[in-house]
């Protein structure tokens, strides 16, 4: 078990790019997270994975933003034309479908759009 | 809608000395509030799952509890390895997110 793994750590890109991150889960966590977090606050939703499925989104969500979880492994977010606004960091979290509700975080993308 | 509200924003404590971070939460029936940590530039730590009023956890120097309204993270004879972000969770029973405080930003000087 290597934990949640996230790729890339750093990502800069220019105003208007498409930038898409990748998510690994720890293997037997068939639940997956999506969260934002900018400097001073804590980590805010995005969107929520179970197996393959979205079952949630927050509403606060861009219709910018999209997130795959094929065949229930990884994850991607892609974000597209990108704004200096969505400078932040993008967290990754797991959980099991099994008893305990903690999730496990990855290291994060930290994303910084020019 | 889920709230959590962390106090202080911000502690700077001695070495050795005692004191506790406060978590306050509104949340329509509790399944968890959660304990993290969080260094500089990485993403949360799990450190505790509280799940009913009046549980206890503890870890090394680190000490959970947990009331219906809010729970203290105790943090007795702190180390500068300790400094880091507290942050606070809940997870409502309707839902699987969890939602976040802003933090506690500790300090502990030599």
């Amino acid at each position: 078990d290597t934990g949640v793994s996230q790729d890339p750590r750093h990502k800069i890109t220019k105003r208007g790019q498409n930038v898409t991150f990748r998510c690994d889960p720890i293997s037997e966590h068939n639940r997956l997270y999506w969260y934002r977090q900018t400097l001073g606050q804590g980590p805010e939703f995005l969107t929520y994975f179970q197996n393959e499925a979205q079952l949630e989104k927050s509403r606060l969500l861009s219709d910018r933003f999209s997130a795959e979880r094929p065949k229930g492994s990884f994850s991607t977010l892609e974000i597209q034309r990108t704004e200096q606004g969505d400078s932040a960091m993008y967290l990754c979290a797991s959980r099991s479908g099994q008893g305990r509700p903690e999730a496990f975080f990855g290291q994060g993308t930290r994303l910084t759009v020019v | 809608e889920d709230q959590v509200t962390q106090s202080p924003e911000a502690l700077r404590l001695q070495e050795g000395e005692s004191s506790s971070l406060n978590c306050s939460y509104t949340v329509s029936g509790l399944r968890g509030l959660f304990w993290y940590r969080q260094d500089p530039g990485k993403g949360p730590e799990f450190l505790f799952t509280l799940y009913s009023a009046g549980e206890e956890k503890e870890k090394e120097r680190l000490k959970a509890t947990l009331t219906k309204k809010e729970s203290f993270l105790h943090i007795t004879a702190p180390k500068p390895e300790d400094s880091a972000t507290y942050l606070c969770a809940v997870m409502p029973g309707t839902a699987s997110k969890l939602t976040f405080g802003t933090g506690t930003r500790l300090q502990v000087m030599l």
